[in-house]
């Protein structure tokens, strides 16, 4: 079974500064798929940023972006700019492409602070 | 924009009832999920959906539960004999077919048991 770690349970950032939060992951697997979720105190969750492990490249999406580590097996996201509209929990998730459903192992979360 | 719509935001239940948590997925999604997140803790799969049968389900998942999806729009988690350790958020998540799409969350239905 995948297990996905998040080892920052909390971290701060002044506005406009940058911030990278963590993600380790353990799976056997070579295809799979990453994300990073964040949820607001609305408790939606919103995808941020998704990464497919075959592609070497790093994904990025406006202020965000990741340092995919397939060897390592760590996804972190790094976050530009900070908002305070950025404050919320973050969520890094693993999905197989192997398994029938297909569903999303989440880590733990880092909750994310942003100073004005 | 199309959501996920969950009803209701909120339940609270005595323990040993019967609840139903109601979801809505995007229209033409064809993968249905449900997750839950106990205060503090990590969001947890439960179960996943997919041509009116369950594709997946996790150790969670046991006779206490079920899903259903009556009339092509709605689908239901059933909690047949609610515990106090069922009280968590419980996420609806849907997406469209193919493997690189991805989930989207409906807003939760925070269910408490007392």
């Amino acid at each position: 079974a995948q297990t996905v770690t998040q080892s920052q349970p909390e971290m701060s950032v002044q506005e406009a500064e940058t911030v990278t939060l963590s993600c380790t992951y353990d799976t056997s697997e070579s295809d799979y798929y990453l994300f990073w979720y964040k949820q607001p105190p609305s408790r939606q969750m919103i995808l941020v940023i998704r990464q497919e492990a075959y592609k070497q490249q790093n994904a990025t999406e406006n202020r965000f972006s990741v340092n995919f580590q397939k060897a390592a097996k760590s996804f972190s996201l790094k976050i530009s700019d900070s908002q305070l509209g950025d404050a919320a929990m973050y969520f890094c998730a693993y999905r197989s492409r192997n398994n029938a459903g297909n569903m999303l192992t989440f880590g733990g979360g880092t909750r994310l602070m942003v100073k004005p | 924009e199309p959501e996920v719509t969950q009803t209701p935001s909120h339940q609270v239940t005595q323990m040993g009832q019967e609840v139903i948590l109601r979801c809505v997925p995007i229209s033409n999604h064809l993968y249905f999920y449900w997750y839950r997140q106990i205060l503090g803790q990590k969001v947890e799969f439960l179960v996943s959906f997919y041509n009116n049968e369950i594709s997946e389900k996790s150790e969670i998942f046991d006779d206490q539960f079920s899903v259903e999806r009556p009339d092509g729009s709605n689908f239901t988690l059933k909690i047949r004999s609610t515990k106090l350790e069922d009280s968590a958020m419980y996420f609806c998540a849907s997406r469209l077919l193919g493997d690189a799409t991805e989930a989207f969350f409906g807003q939760g239905t925070r269910l408490t048991v007392v």
